[in-house]
């Protein structure tokens, strides 16, 4: 079975504080992506990568910066956390060889105070 | 440009009431793929469903069914005799062309809560 983990089910962080959020997958996925989830606005694309080193904005990445070193880590990166970011944060990861079929982590509800 | 409307915010029903979670998509590909996924209280997003564009089948998987109409750019999902475990936000989305690196576009979820 694929396995996507996340570090944390649960983080609670100061404004200003930089935060690290990270996500591990162990299927030799080629692409992974970071996703943030509001009630009313669904899930919106952060950043994705599809490959080491590589990375693509998404659709909100103002305040977020994202670091993939190895192909089976993917690194979220609040620089300086604000309480707007205070939401459930999605990893999720895919193949090039099973287009289209996404597996997603347990995901981590930040809280900024 | 792509979007996903889930007009449905919430829906409330009864145990062994049948539901149907409504879900329509904007595209200009020709070629796509249209999901729907789980997500319990628990927060991990299950993967449930997912169709191409050119195949328009109706499928059913156990209580479970999708009835996917080109013609009006839907994607319904029906639960046949609900239960209190499919409580959970539902989430249909869509995925355009067949590229590495293509993320999905979320509608923004429909709450179902079923009551025993």
């Amino acid at each position: 079975d694929v396995k996507v983990t996340q570090s944390s089910r649960y983080l609670v962080k100061r404004t200003g504080e930089k935060v690290f959020l990270e996500c591990v997958q162990d299927m030799d996925h080629e692409n992974m992506f970071w996703y943030r989830q509001d009630p009313g606005l669904g899930l919106r694309l952060i950043y994705f990568s599809y490959d080491v080193k590589m990375k693509e904005k998404g659709d909100i990445p103002e305040g977020y910066s994202v670091s993939r070193e190895k192909k089976e880590r993917f690194s979220l990166i609040l620089e300086s956390a604000s309480t707007n970011q205070t939401s459930m944060y999605l990893c999720a990861s895919r193949s090039d060889r099973v287009l289209h079929e996404q597996y997603f982590g347990p995901g981590t509800r930040l809280t900024v105070t | 440009a792509q979007k996903v409307t889930q007009a449905q915010t919430e829906i409330s029903v009864v145990e062994k009431e049948d539901v149907t979670l409504d879900c329509v998509y904007e595209t200009r590909d020709t070629t796509y793929y249209l999901f729907w996924y789980k997500q319990p209280p628990s927060g991990e997003l299950v993967f449930l469903i997912r169709r191409n564009s050119f195949d328009e089948q109706n499928e059913i998987s156990g209580r479970y069914s999708w009835n996917f109409q080109k013609s009006t750019s839907s994607f319904n999902f029906t639960i046949t005799a609900s239960q209190v475990v499919d409580s959970a936000v539902y989430f249909c989305a869509l995925s355009e062309e067949d590229q590495a690196g293509t993320a999905l576009i979320f509608g923004k979820g429909t709450t179902l809560s079923v009551s025993s």
